[in-house]
């Protein structure tokens, strides 16, 4: 069993619609939850970051972290064509700095 | 401030060839790690740097990749002999320091492919 799991998708929206995207994962030691975009043949980029369960919004983006069912979530409201990418959730322990990844989500928003 | 830069941007061997990657990261950062990332699925760790020390290289296949941060700045990762199952994007990142806090920012990868 991989210690975080993600839905490969494709998940395919249209324009404006609400992309919902989630991860689960098996190791109560994960103490950080993070979101990365990660466009075609470039490194991911840092969307998202959060420690304590709850809610965290910036801009049109929303995480979503349940630690008690393990679980975590982000929203993109307002998706845009530019939002196609590969979403990847990402974890740490609370030392070490060491990512842990899931496999990551296509996303594609039709026009 | 510039990012992550890495060379080369592709590379095609044949299986048992040797090849190396370059890292340069940004400027200050004191931690640099090596991730794997095989098509469709997320970056895995490989190694991770403090300085021109080791902190964690237990997922790195020791038999056939080598990587070395002589300096502390700049960093290489070697695979030899190459094997097909290493056909992969190879990502390095860094970050100001060890602290959970700190972000990793990634460069662009090196796409690898092993015939």
């Amino acid at each position: 069993q991989k210690e975080v799991e993600q839905d490969p998708g494709p998940l395919s929206v249209p324009e404006g619609a609400i992309v919902s995207l989630n991860c689960t994962y098996s190791n109560s030691a994960f103490q950080y939850f993070m979101w990365y975009r990660q466009y075609s043949r470039k490194g991911p980029e840092l969307l998202m970051y959060t420690y304590s369960s709850g809610n965290k919004e910036d801009g049109r983006f929303t995480a979503q972290v349940d630690k008690s069912s393990k679980y975590i979530s982000l929203f993109i409201r307002d998706s845009q064509p530019s939002d196609s990418a590969t979403y990847l959730c990402a974890m740490k322990r609370a030392a070490g700095n060491k990512l842990t990844f899931g496999g990551g989500t296509r996303v594609l928003v039709k026009p | 401030e510039a990012g992550v830069a890495q060379s080369p941007r592709y590379k095609i061997i044949e299986k048992r060839q040797s090849v190396a990657f370059w890292c340069n990261p940004i400027s200050g950062h004191a931690t640099l790690y090596w991730y794997q990332q095989i098509l469709g699925q997320g970056p895995k760790l490989l190694i991770q740097f403090q300085n021109n020390g080791v902190v964690d290289d237990s997922q790195l296949p020791k038999d056939r990749f080598s990587a070395e941060r002589l300096k502390g700045v700049d960093s290489t990762l070697k695979i030899q002999p190459a094997k097909l199952e290493d056909s992969a994007v190879y990502l390095c990142a860094s970050s100001a320091g060890l602290a959970e806090y700190n972000e990793q920012f990634f460069g662009p990868g090196t796409r690898l492919t092993v015939l």
